[in-house]
Order: structure tokens, then sequence, then C-alpha cells
């Protein structure tokens, strides 16, 4: 069973820009959750999307947003973005939207903003 | 609001020692605690959870961790440490939310170095 994919893997940007990234979960997996992980903070929850839902989300401004497609694909979009938005971004998929399974990630795309 | 400290930024441990690396968390209610491992350049990949029952818990690559309810901890455990352990571990936590998950709050990670 093919893994969590997420494309691009690397992205470098300017200031002011918009981006978008893209993840692709396992196979049969319904729940999508994003992260950032940054040598700083570490590694902080963004949101997470059921059936096409998003039904939590992190302590992130709203340049920050994303949303799930009925194939359970997700896209996350960043606008105007800032250097402090350098990061590594994860995703990861679940089988089902709870807590007690765990997630499976991907290996992130690294975006770099100049 | 849940939390996950990792008290050590590193770990060194020679080949064929036990290892620990320590966790402890706090949250309201009854915690879902996990632990991942990071490789340079990869995502992360899961290694074991505790959501509830025995308080040792078994996973992958001969990993186990223990969860202390009283100390609010839980530590990962290897009996022999293998040079191809060395990585960076996460430690997370998170609790059932009403109506869906809660995203995993992730301590800052420990960097552990196996020496042969």
């Amino acid at each position: 069973k093919a893994g969590v994919t997420q494309t691009p893997r690397y992205l470098i940007k300017t200031r002011g820009q918009q981006v978008t990234l893209s993840c692709s979960p396992i196979s049969g997996h319904r729940s999508v959750s994003w992260y950032q992980q940054t040598p700083g903070q570490g590694l902080q929850f963004l949101f997470e999307y059921f059936s096409e839902t998003q039904r939590n989300k992190g302590n992130f401004p709203g340049r920050f947003s994303g949303r799930q497609f009925s194939n359970s694909r997700s896209e996350m979009n960043v606008s105007t973005l800032e250097l402090g938005d350098s990061a590594l971004y994860l995703c990861a998929s679940s089988v089902v939207g709870t807590a007690a399974y765990e997630q499976y990630f991907g290996p992130g795309t690294r975006l770099t903003v100049t | 609001a849940q939390s996950v400290a990792q008290p050590e930024d590193q770990v060194n441990v020679a080949e064929g020692n036990p290892l620990t690396v320590k966790c402890t968390y706090s949250v309201s209610g009854n915690p879902y605690l996990f632990w991942y491992v990071q490789y340079p350049n990869r995502g992360l990949q899961f290694l074991l959870k505790y959501i509830t029952g025995d308080n040792l818990v078994k996973g992958s690559y001969g990993f186990e961790a223990e969860f202390n309810k009283s100390q609010t901890s839980f530590h990962l455990k290897k009996p022999s440490a293998l040079v191809s352990d060395s990585a960076l571990y996460f430690c997370a936590v998170t609790i059932l939310g009403g109506g869906g998950a809660d995203g995993l709050t992730f301590g800052k990670g420990t960097h552990l170095i196996i020496q042969p």
C-alpha cells in the first residue's frame, strides 16, 4: 500500500506570495492533518480534515487555510507569505478521525520564503 | 491545554546498552500517547501508542514504552541499542475531543545518538 505523498517536496517563494501544498493520504484513510515543523517551535498542529470538513484547527493565523476533496486528498494554502513561514510542512493521514488511531506522515514539503 | 515535555535535547548511548528517552505530559482528561521517530529528511514514523490497558506498550523495532499515570510519564525504552536507532524521537499526546480528533501535541524532540 502506498504511503502518504506530498507535492512538491521543495518550494522557494518570495514574501507576499501565496503557496499551495498538496497531500494524498493512504488509500482508505479519510482523515488528513497538517503540521508545521520549525527548529524554533518544533511540530505544531495546523488543522485536520475529515470527510471534506475541517474539524479542528490549531493556533495559526487565517493566512493558513486548507481543504479536502471527495477523494480525501487535501491541499493547504498559505497567503501573503512571511519569512517566518519557512518550515517543513507535514501531512498525516489516519483511517478515521479519532485520536485513538495513529497518524501516518508523509515526507513533507520544505518551504523556503525569501 | 495539553503539553508534552521531553527534558533531554540529546541522549547518547553506547551500542548494545539499554536506552531511555524521557517524556512527561499534561492533559485534562485521559491521554492518548504516542512515540514517533524522524530520520533526516524524512517524515515521522509511528513507533507505538498507549490508549488504554496494559501500562507497558510494545512497538516497532524492539521499542517499548511504559505509561505511568501517577508520574504523568511515558518513557521510551529499548533493551539493546543499535547504531541504526540514531534519529530524532518525538513524544506526542492528545485526547478525544467532542465530535472528532484533536491534533497531536508534540514535544520538542530528543536526538538519540547511538555510538558504536
